[in-house]
């Protein structure tokens, strides 16, 4: 049964940090893609970035270029998300997801909700 | 980037009509289309992937086509479990993108 779980949103004051882990299950990590989408309180889905299976490569939307980092350990099965200098359009629910290798994404995990409010 | 409009914003229909979802990319995606449904309180859930190929587990009534720019899903007979909004994503070229959604509900 495949499992993602993200963990580690909350409120949190404008300009200040947080990290987001999603821990995985029933899926062959290691060979994996993995993505963060999140979506804004009422709104759609905005892709926020992507790393390869070994991590090697990663790609982000210019909305958090130079601000969020995505990363993974695969003797873990976790990916992350270090989001610095938060910003009130940062608020959403944070979604981990698998690249399916074939132009989308298989799996999600249900979301943690990050809040940014002074 | 490669922007996806879909249409309509929302669709009301019966149990049993037909719904014609559109999505529309900016430039060509060939192929790298795919489709997601996403009720309310939950996450998305893959449909549709390359255009026209249904995920494991999504019924028979649900149906991509298309290419190039212009794509289509079709849901065959609406059943009430179908209310949500539906979105397409592109991952022709980086960053991937999303379409705003088209919400479907009962009339």
């Amino acid at each position: 049964q495949v499992q993602l779980v993200e963990s580690g949103g909350g409120v949190v004051q404008p300009g200040r940090s947080l990290r987001l882990s999603c821990g995985t299950s029933g899926i062959p990590f290691s060979s994996s893609g993995m993505h963060w989408v999140r979506q804004a309180p009422g709104k759609g889905l905005e892709w926020v970035a992507m790393i390869w299976s070994d991590g090697s490569k990663t790609y982000y939307a210019d909305s958090v270029q130079g601000r969020f980092t995505i990363s993974r350990d695969n003797s873990e099965n976790m990916l992350y998300l270090q989001l610095n200098s938060l910003r009130a359009e940062d608020t959403a629910v944070y979604y981990c997801a698998r690249d399916k290798g074939v132009t989308s994404l298989d799996y999600w995990g249900q979301g943690t909700l990050v809040t940014v409010s002074s | 980037d490669i922007v996806l409009t879909q249409s309509p914003a929302t669709l009301s229909l019966s149990p049993g009509e037909r719904a014609t979802l559109s999505c529309r990319a900016s430039q060509s995606v060939g192929g790298s289309l795919a489709w997601y449904q996403q009720k309310p309180g939950q996450a998305p859930r893959l449909l549709i992937y390359g255009a026209s190929n249904r995920a494991t587990g999504i019924p028979a009534r649900f149906s991509g086509s298309g290419s190039g720019t212009d794509f289509t899903l079709t849901i065959s007979s609406l059943e009430p479990e179908d209310i949500a909004v539906y979105y397409c994503q592109q991952r022709s070229n980086w960053p991937l993108t999303f379409g705003g959604g088209t919400k479907v509900e009962m009339k």
